[in-house]
C-alpha cells in the first residue's frame, strides 16, 4: 500500500516557540492531505484539510492562525504550531488520499504520527 | 455532523477467544473504514465496506456492514496477542471525503 511519512516523530519544545511537522506521501501524489490531533486515550479529531495549491480548510474550533498549514507540493504538507503552549501538547497525525484508488471512496493512508510536548 | 459510537470502549480477552467490536453511526454510512492503531503510532488500514450487507474478511478478522448501513461490526476469531491495540472505525461522510472517527475500542489480549 501507499506510504506516508511524518517528521519529526517526536519533538519537545519550550513554550512560545514554533514547531513545524512535515507529512510526505512517498510513492503517490496526494492532492489532499488531512491533519488530525489525538489526545491520550481518545479518538482522532480532524483539524484541517490541506489542499495542494490552495488554502487549508479548518474544522470548527481550530485556530487557523495557531495551526498554519502549507501544502506546497503534491507530496508534502506541513503543519506549523505557532507560539506553542503546554495545552498544544498532543499526538498529531496526518493522512493522505491516494487518487489512484478506484471509485469515490478513496482510502486514506496515515503517517506514523508526531508526538509534540511543549514544556 | 456525523457521530460514530463504538462499543465496547475497552476489552480484555484471553488468547484464543473470539470477540466483536461494534460501530454505530448517527447517519447513513457511505463508506465505513476499520483501522488499527498501536499506542503512539499511526493507523493501519484493515478494511473498507461500502454496500449494505457487505462482509469482508482478512486472515482472522471479519467486518460487516448492516443492510441499513448504519452499523458495522468487526469480529476477530481466535484472538492473538498481535491483535492487541486500538480499533477505530471511520466514516466517509460523502462530502469532501473527510473521515469522522469513532470513539475507539482498546483491545488487550492476555496469555
Amino acid at each position: 500500500g501507499a506510504v506516508v511519512s511524518q517528521h519529526p516523530s517526536r519533538v519537545i519544545c519550550k513554550s512560545g516557540t514554533s514547531v513545524k511537522i512535515e507529512c510526505r506521501s512517498l510513492d503517490f501524489q496526494a492532492t489532499t492531505m488531512f491533519w488530525y490531533r489525538q489526545f491520550p486515550k481518545q479518538s482522532l479529531m480532524l483539524m484541517a484539510t490541506s489542499n495542494e495549491g490552495s488554502k487549508a480548510t479548518y474544522e470548527q474550533g481550530v485556530e487557523k492562525d495557531k495551526f498554519l498549514i502549507n501544502h506546497a507540493s503534491l507530496t508534502l504538507s506541513t503543519l506549523t504550531v505557532t507560539s506553542a503552549h503546554p495545552e498544544d501538547s498532543s499526538f498529531y497525525i496526518c493522512s493522505a488520499r491516494d487518487p489512484g484508488t478506484s471509485g469515490y471512496y478513496n482510502e486514506q493512508f496515515f503517517g506514523p504520527g508526531t508526538r509534540l510536548t511543549v514544556l | 455532523s456525523q457521530e460514530l459510537e463504538q462499543s465496547p470502549q475497552s476489552l480484555i480477552v484471553q488468547e484464543g477467544k473470539n470477540l466483536t467490536i461494534n460501530c454505530t453511526s448517527s447517519k447513513t454510512l457511505y463508506g465505513l473504514y476499520w483501522y488499527k492503531q498501536k499506542y503512539g503510532e499511526g493507523l493501519i488500514f484493515l478494511m473498507m465496506l461500502q454496500k449494505g450487507g457487505e462482509e469482508k474478511s482478512h486472515e482472522k478478522i471479519t467486518a460487516k456492514l448492516d443492510e441499513k448501513k448504519q452499523q458495522s461490526s468487526l469480529h476477530i476469531t481466535a484472538s492473538q496477542p498481535s491483535h492487541a491495540g486500538i480499533y477505530l472505525c471511520g466514516a466517509d461522510s460523502g462530502t469532501a471525503s473527510k473521515l469522522t472517527f469513532g470513539t475507539g475500542t482498546r483491545l488487550q489480549v492476555t496469555l
